[in-house]
């Protein structure tokens, strides 16, 4: 049972490089997210989807982008990688954005930019 | 808005021993779900459990309970018979129509043996 997953797991960049973390699930989820967490800070909500085609912005979305065209793919992409974009980054997902639906997280990739 | 506040930075207990973990929440939102999540040292994060705004019971999932008082706007997790293997970042999190998952900044559990 793969779940979320989750690529890379760890990945350093130089400041203005560009790349994507990738994340995938094989559960038929409609809703997916992607976090941040960052030291005493929790998680917070970079971006998520409600479904393909459908994307909307979380709490922190500036210096990222996402897409949706599958259901079962949603790639957050760094445009020009800042060092304060160093953090750990969470991709979930859940069946449908109910209240009760529980998320369901990646692994996490630690992102580091010099 | 929602917001979630935890105000324990860090808890300790006795192996064996109960513990409880403080969340209060904020929401004007009449439907909503508060849940909990376990974060060890590997980093993963792992539901714990799940309460519903209309639930007329507390929720129990084996050790875990969560202590919900409505009018007070708490979500407590109570973790009976606590073991070394306890010890993790606990994240307290909320769900409302907004659709978007917040969570609170966590409490770091420590088990002593």
């Amino acid at each position: 049972n793969a779940g979320v997953t989750q690529t890379p797991k760890f990945q350093v960049l130089k400041t203005g490089q560009s790349m994507t973390l990738q994340c995938a699930q094989d559960m038929n989820h409609e809703y997916m997210s992607w976090y941040r967490q960052d030291p005493g800070m929790g998680l917070r909500l970079i971006h998520y989807s409600v479904g393909a085609g459908i994307t909307d912005q979380g709490e922190v979305p500036n210096g990222y982008n996402v897409s949706r065209s599958t259901t079962e793919d949603f790639p957050l992409r760094l445009l020009s990688a800042a060092p304060s974009q160093t953090s750990v980054y969470f991709c979930a997902s859940s069946q449908a954005s109910f209240t009760k639906n529980i998320q369901y997280f990646g692994a996490g990739t630690r992102l580091s930019v010099l | 808005a929602q917001k979630i506040t935890q105000t324990q930075p860090g808890m300790f207990v006795q192996e064996k021993e109960a513990v409880t973990l403080d969340c209060t929440y904020d929401t004007s939102d009449p439907s909503y779900g508060l849940f909990w999540y376990k974060q060890p040292s590997s980093g993963e994060m792992i539901f714990l459990i799940y309460q519903g705004s209309y639930d007329q019971q507390n929720a129990t999932e084996g050790r875990y309970s969560l202590n919900f008082q409505k009018a007070r706007k708490s979500a407590n997790l109570v973790i009976s018979a606590s073991q070394l293997g306890d010890s993790a970042m606990y994240f307290c999190a909320m769900r409302g129509g907004s659709e978007k998952l917040v969570f609170g900044k966590g409490t770091k559990l420590t088990v002593n043996p």
